[in-house]
């Protein structure tokens, strides 16, 4: 199984709301990532766990909360966002050795904030 | 310290003409490198990689690149465009010596007329 899924595929949330969106591997990788991407831009890095601890953090405002519950799992928790963070959310992931970098891609949550 | 350049936000072309998307990198480290493709609203997908073996790099559908240090490039082509090849084409670099963060090109937007 080479896919990174991802969940939902759409969303469309308010200012107040809380919500979730979910990636899952299944290839072992121990390295996972979050981008967001906005039309016509090339993905920015948000978020690194390697195995399942937080490396790299972005300076992502504290709305946007990452999770990794175990190694295929990878949670992106959202609360009081901005109509700004409206984007295309992108969850990969890598081996975790640094002999074998390229990124496997899920397709991604579109993301609407009204 | 690393960056990578796509020299051309577009590139148009016919099908059945030749593609050269152009990337050009630096890094502090013997670099990895990478092509991705993504078509609208999808995420991305891998087309090929250089990880220090062959300078000539075959990939998935048709398209190759090749690895030039002295010029620090890894451009790449096709010889015949498709119409499925329409889509958004990122160039990445990763330091194999270093973090294996990734660094994105800006992108550059293939279109394809028939």
């Amino acid at each position: 199984d080479t896919e990174v899924t991802q969940t939902p595929k759409h969303l469309v949330m308010g200012m107040t709301n809380k919500k979730s969106l979910k990636c899952e591997q299944h290839m072992g990788h121990r390295a996972m990532y979050w981008y967001k991407q906005k039309a016509k831009k090339p993905p920015e890095l948000m978020f690194v766990y390697s195995y399942e601890k937080l490396s790299i953090n972005e300076s992502v405002p504290s709305r946007f909360s990452p999770e990794c519950p175990n190694s295929s799992l990878l949670n992106l928790h959202l609360h009081a966002l901005q109509p700004e963070d409206s984007a295309l959310y992108l969850c990969a992931s890598s081996h975790g050795d640094r002999n074998y970098l390229e990124q496997f891609f899920g397709p991604g949550t579109r993301l609407t904030v009204l | 310290a690393q960056s990578v350049t796509q020299l051309d936000s577009h590139v148009s072309v016919s099908e059945g003409t030749p593609v050269l998307l152009r990337c050009n990198y630096s890094s502090s480290y013997s670099p990895s490198l990478f092509w991705y493709v993504q078509h609208p609203n999808k995420g991305l997908q891998l087309l090929l990689k250089y990880t220090s073996a062959a300078t000539l790099v075959k990939g998935i559908n048709g398209f190759e690149a090749e690895f030039k240090k002295s010029e620090t490039s890894f451009h790449l082509t096709k010889p015949s465009a498709h119409m499925s090849d329409a889509a958004e084409y990122f160039c990445v670099v990763s330091p194999s010596g270093g973090s294996y963060i990734p660094t994105f090109g800006r992108g550059t937007s293939l279109i394809v007329h028939p």
